[in-house]
């Protein structure tokens, strides 16, 4: 079965900060990657995704990931946080291909980002 | 963006009593949703998936015959918390994909608390 980790399961980190939340998968054929953010009281959202095409993506708010086949890792990078940027962040898979977009999600890493 | 609603947003019931929860597609047509858990400060954990017009298909380890699930139509799925026990509290979340596949959109989640 495919799993999802996030290695980093709280990060404090002061405004302008960079950022880097880990994330890797194991599953061996092709993969559908996400990076979802839960701010406080509000529902999920897709911050970015890849698909497939050039493994250097961008999403909403200044953030990109980057999709290392050889290493299964999908990390989320920002080169300076902000305070609103406080929230949780899920990496989910799911199988290439699949019609039934089923995701695995990873645990959450929560991120504190002090003004 | 898609957007996917849920009610109620919390609810509280006595031990033994059934709970229904309401997962819409606002502005889209769904034929596959999905119904997730999620545990505090733990990932999402899919439960089933629920298809428009045929029965729902469950995860290992989840008992069909109490997490009841009916997709009436191509909005609308729900999902009953039979006899419900304390040990059933926890934040349900829906999802779906507009297309089929991904990316899904996530429901703001119904808490619920069995006391």
């Amino acid at each position: 079965a495919q799993s999802v980790s996030q290695h980093n399961h709280h990060v404090i980190l002061s405004e302008a900060a960079s950022l880097e939340l880990g994330c890797n998968y194991s599953y061996g054929g092709t993969v559908n990657l996400f990076w979802y953010v839960q701010y406080p009281g509000q529902h999920l959202q897709l911050l970015l995704k890849y698909f497939s095409g050039d493994p250097l993506v961008k999403g909403i708010k200044g953030f990109e990931a980057e999709f290392i086949k050889s290493k299964f890792s999908f990390n989320l990078r920002k080169p300076s946080v902000q305070w609103s940027d406080t929230a949780e962040y899920f990496c989910a898979v799911t199988a290439g291909g699949s019609t039934l977009g089923r995701l695995y999600f990873g645990r959450g890493t929560q991120l504190t980002v002090w003004p | 963006g898609a957007v996917v609603s849920q009610h109620p947003s919390r609810v509280i019931c006595k031990s033994g009593t059934s709970v229904k929860i309401e997962c819409r597609s606002l502005d889209f047509q769904a034929t596959t949703m999905f119904w997730y858990r999620q545990f505090p400060k733990q990932s999402l954990m899919l439960m089933a998936t629920s298809n428009e017009g045929s029965k729902a298909t469950y995860e290992q380890g989840v008992e069909k015959d109490k997490f009841l699930i009916n997709h009436a139509s191509l909005t609308l799925s729900t999902l009953t918390v039979t006899s419900a026990h304390p040990e059933d509290s926890s934040f349900y979340i829906c999802s779906a994909p507009p297309t089929g596949g991904n990316p899904q959109y996530f429901g703001p989640g119904t808490r619920l608390l069995v006391l």
